[in-house]
């Protein structure tokens, strides 16, 4: 069974850019979640769809930050602009239903100059 | 609000030793108790939870953790490490229906020959 699949691994932006990251949960994965994990930190979540709503955003930088699930299946996180405190690894999990185990994707790597 | 305390930022054992990983746990109600581990370049994954049945838990690779509700501890053990054991581990406490999980700061294990 493959995993949760994030893209790109790694990122190289400089600042006031856009950049996007895209997330392929496990199938038949109800829930999705968007964390972000700063150097030497532990991953802080971003936000939480069921299916294509998202039931808690309530973290997410909404002046810059924007996300979408269409479908229900594949998501993306946008950040427009980017600025030099976004620098992190942004990290995709999916769970069959919220109660589950979350399985998280690799992250990526996002580096803003 | 819930919170996990980590209280070692670095451990260093050598190889067939055992291990002890330290996480003191903050919440208002009973919680769900997570470890999980993030090797280099790779998703987390969870090693074992706590979800208020058995106090002792064993999960994969021959880690076990004990919830200690009277010094609101759920420590991580295993009686020999192995090398491949190097990794970043994460305490995680979860409301009922893990919804949000609260990540602490991590504890990076090193693992001599």
């Amino acid at each position: 069974e493959a995993g949760v699949v994030q893209s790109p691994r790694y990122k190289i932006i400089e600042k006031k850019q856009p950049v996007a990251f895209w997330c392929n949960p496990i199938s038949g994965h109800n829930t999705l979640y968007w964390y972000r994990q700063n150097l030497g930190q532990g991953p802080e979540l971003l936000i939480r769809y069921e299916n294509e709503e998202a039931v808690d955003d309530s973290q997410l930088p909404k002046d810059r930050f924007s996300a979408e699930r269409l479908k229900g299946v594949d998501s993306t996180l946008k950040i427009q602009p980017a600025e030099l405190g976004d620098s992190a690894v942004y990290l995709c999990a999916s769970s069959l239903e919220r109660v589950h185990e979350q399985y998280f994707g690799p992250g990526t790597r996002l580096t803003v100059t | 609000a819930q919170s996990v305390t980590q209280l070692d930022s670095h451990v260093s054992v050598s190889e067939g030793t055992p291990v002890l990983l330290r996480c003191n746990y903050s919440s208002s109600y009973s919680p769900s108790l997570f470890w999980y581990v993030q090797h280099p370049n790779k998703g987390l994954q969870l090693l074992l939870k706590y979800t208020s049945a058995a106090t002792l838990v064993k999960g994969i690779n021959g880690f076990e953790a004990e919830f200690k509700k009277s010094e609101t501890s759920f420590h991580l053990t295993k009686p020999s490490a192995h090398m491949s054991d190097a990794a970043e581990y994460f305490c995680v406490v979860s409301n009922t229906g893990f919804q949000k999980l609260v990540f602490g700061t991590g504890t990076r294990l090193l693992v001599s020959p």
